[in-house]
């Protein structure tokens, strides 16, 4: 069975601080993908990294940067010098390899950056 | 960008009504998903599609019925809802055929539906 956790429901924070939005994975499988979706209030889930369970290398990209590390099942992600553009709710997701192409999301973080 | 496009956006139904929600994708893929997004709980997957057939039925009730005539286009027929079925309804696409993980899915606006 596969299980994501986000334990924060709701972060706040000012204009220009950092942020982490953490993710804890559970699954058997040996390969496996995690995702990171940003979801604005419009609705639409956004696509902002896949990465696969064999490849741990941390990631950057322009402000946000992530940090996979099988050891401990997590997967967080970081937005520095955050900006208003920013708050929207956050989902992490994993897919195994096995089986169909189903993603098991987390219940989100909701993140609200203030001016 | 609009990859994925869904209509409505807002519906209001009566339990008793029948209605269908239409997604319909433009980027040439394979593989479309309707996810069930409640209050509260993780978007749960509805139904896998690929090649226009039906691939997944997470075990969802018969008053929710796809149907996927192209590789474009997917629909989600409703009838006789209860007002638990309230929810934002979510279609994806990915690339590949869905019947493997890892493929990245891209996903819709979604129709926010209200059951009266």
């Amino acid at each position: 069975a596969q299980k994501v956790t986000q334990a924060q429901t709701e972060i706040s924070v000012v204009e220009k601080e950092d942020v982490t939005l953490d993710c804890v994975y559970e699954t058997r499988d040996t390969t496996y993908y995690l995702f990171w979706y940003k979801q604005p209030p419009s609705g639409e889930l956004v696509f902002l990294i896949r990465r696969n369970s064999f490849d741990e290398q941390n990631e950057i990209s322009g402000r946000y940067s992530w940090n996979f590390q099988k050891s401990t099942s997590s997967f967080n992600f970081t937005i520095t010098a955050s900006q208003v553009v920013d708050s929207a709710v956050y989902f992490c997701a994993l897919s195994a390899q096995t089986g169909a192409n189903n993603l098991f999301f987390g219940t989100g973080t909701r993140l609200t950056v203030i001016p | 960008e609009t990859g994925v496009t869904q209509t409505p956006r807002h519906l209001v139904m009566g339990m008793t009504n029948k209605k269908s929600l239409k997604c319909e994708q433009h980027l040439g893929h394979n593989a479309m998903y309707w996810y069930k997004q409640s209050a509260k709980k993780p978007l749960e997957l509805m139904f896998v599609y690929n090649f226009k057939e039906q691939t997944e039925n997470n075990s969802v009730p018969s008053r929710f019925s796809p149907e996927c005539p192209n590789s474009s286009h997917l629909f989600l027929h409703l009838h006789t809802l209860q007002p638990e079925d309230s929810a934002l309804y979510l279609c994806a696409s990915s690339q590949g055929d869905g019947l493997a993980g890892g493929e990245t899915q891209y996903f819709g606006p979604g129709t926010r539906l209200l059951v009266l």
